[in-house]
Order: C-alpha cells, then structure tokens, then sequence
C-alpha cells in the first residue's frame, strides 16, 4: 500500500524559513514522480512544484519560484520542500503526492494527510 | 484564478445522475489526459479517475470519466448521500512559461 507521510509543518514569522519532509512506504520510491501540492484554509487545491523519479527535473509554480525548492533522497525514500522568504499567503495544508513514472501522465495519483504550515507574526 | 475550469457548484438527489464539467485548453486538457479526485472535509483528495477514464482498485464505477477536445467530464451514476464533497480536476499544462499541474478550482457537490 502506498503511504507518504508528511512533517514539519507548524507556526512561522514571515520572511524566515521552513523545511517539510515527506517519508514513502509500499512503493518503488525512485519511479515515481512526485509533488507538493497545497490548500490554504477553505480554498482548493494549488499546484506548489513537481520532481521527476531521478530527481534531475523540477518545477514550480509562479508563486513560489525562487523561494521554495523541491528535491528528493532516493535512498531515504524522502520528498523535501524547502520553504524561504515565507508570507501569509503560503498559509495552507501542504500535501505530497506521488504518481508512477510510467502511469501516462505526471498528475498525482497517491496522497498523503498533509502538513499545516501558518505564517503570522 | 484557476486554468482548469470547473462549476462551483452541483446537485442532485439520490438515485440520479450527475455530471460536472471541466473547461481547459489547448495546453492541457487538449494533449493530456486528466485526473480527478474526491475531497470530503478536513481529509486529503482521494483519487477517483485517472488518465481521463481509469478507475483505480476500489473506486465504485458508478464513477466514470471522459474528454472532448479540450473539456473533460466526471460522471457519477446512482448518486449517494456519501457522494457530497468537493471534486477536482487536474492535467498537465505544457504551458511554455510554467509547465506543470493545472487544477481546477473545484466543485460541491451536493445531495439534496
């Protein structure tokens, strides 16, 4: 069965930082792509960046170019999102979320229970 | 603004059959299949429909997806009490600025 757990989320001042750990089980980790994804309080859902299974391609949405990234540890079976500069607006549950790299397509299939990250002062 | 396009909202009663409805474009929905996925409060999107109309093990198929050009649709039969919640849609968008996960912006689905 496959399970990600997140962690590291919590309450942090704007403009410092915060590293959330994502930890897989019941998968072949390093063929899987994988994503952050998050959800601020009552909103839907908002792409945040996506790694490919060897690590070699990242992405990010606009929002968070450039203050987060995203990498991965094959051998610890780990998803990492580093978070810089934080704002209010990045206040939200941030899930990880996997997809097989040869599932057809890149989107997230698998998900876990998501991490709460608040920014206030 | 979402770049998926979804109806804030949808009903119907027990036993019916409801569609919502998924408007992309070209650099998206257009060349890429779709997911979607069941969000009930305060719990992590569940995937219900994967490559425009794959269902995964233990998702009943009275769920059911499909693709028209550049919209898609997710189609639920039968409807149940257990059914109200938040659905979403998504498909990579192999926009040249930003390529990545599109959602959109999701729709309640109540039943009445």
């Amino acid at each position: 069965e496959v399970q990600l757990v997140e962690s590291g989320g919590g309450l942090v001042e704007p403009g410092r930082s915060l590293r959330l750990s994502c930890e897989a089980s019941g998968f072949t980790f390093n063929n899987f792509e994988l994503h952050w994804v998050r959800q601020a309080p009552g909103k839907g859902l908002e792409w945040v960046s996506y790694i490919s299974s060897g690590g070699g391609n990242t992405f990010y949405a606009d929002s968070v170019k450039g203050r987060f990234t995203i990498s991965r540890d094959n051998a610890k079976k780990s998803l990492y999102l580093q978070m810089n500069s934080l704002r209010a607006e990045d206040t939200a549950v941030y899930y990880c979320a996997s997809v097989p790299d040869y599932g057809g397509n890149s989107v997230p299939r698998y998900w876990g229970q998501g991490t709460l990250v608040t920014v206030s002062s | 603004q979402s770049v998926l396009t979804q109806p804030p909202s949808a009903s119907g009663t027990p036993g019916q059959r409801v569609t919502i409805s998924c408007a992309g474009g070209s650099s998206n929905i257009g060349i890429q299949t779709v997911n979607w996925y069941q969000q009930l409060p305060g719990t992590a999107p569940k995937l219900l429909i994967y490559n425009t109309n794959q269902r995964p093990s233990g998702v009943p198929d009275r769920f059911s997806g499909s693709k028209s050009g550049t919209s898609a649709s997710l189609a639920i039969s039968g409807l149940q009490s257990e059914d109200e919640a938040h659905y979403y849609c998504a498909a990579w968008d192999d926009s040249l600025n930003v390529p990545g996960v599109a959602f959109g912006g999701g729709t309640k689905l109540t039943v009445l």
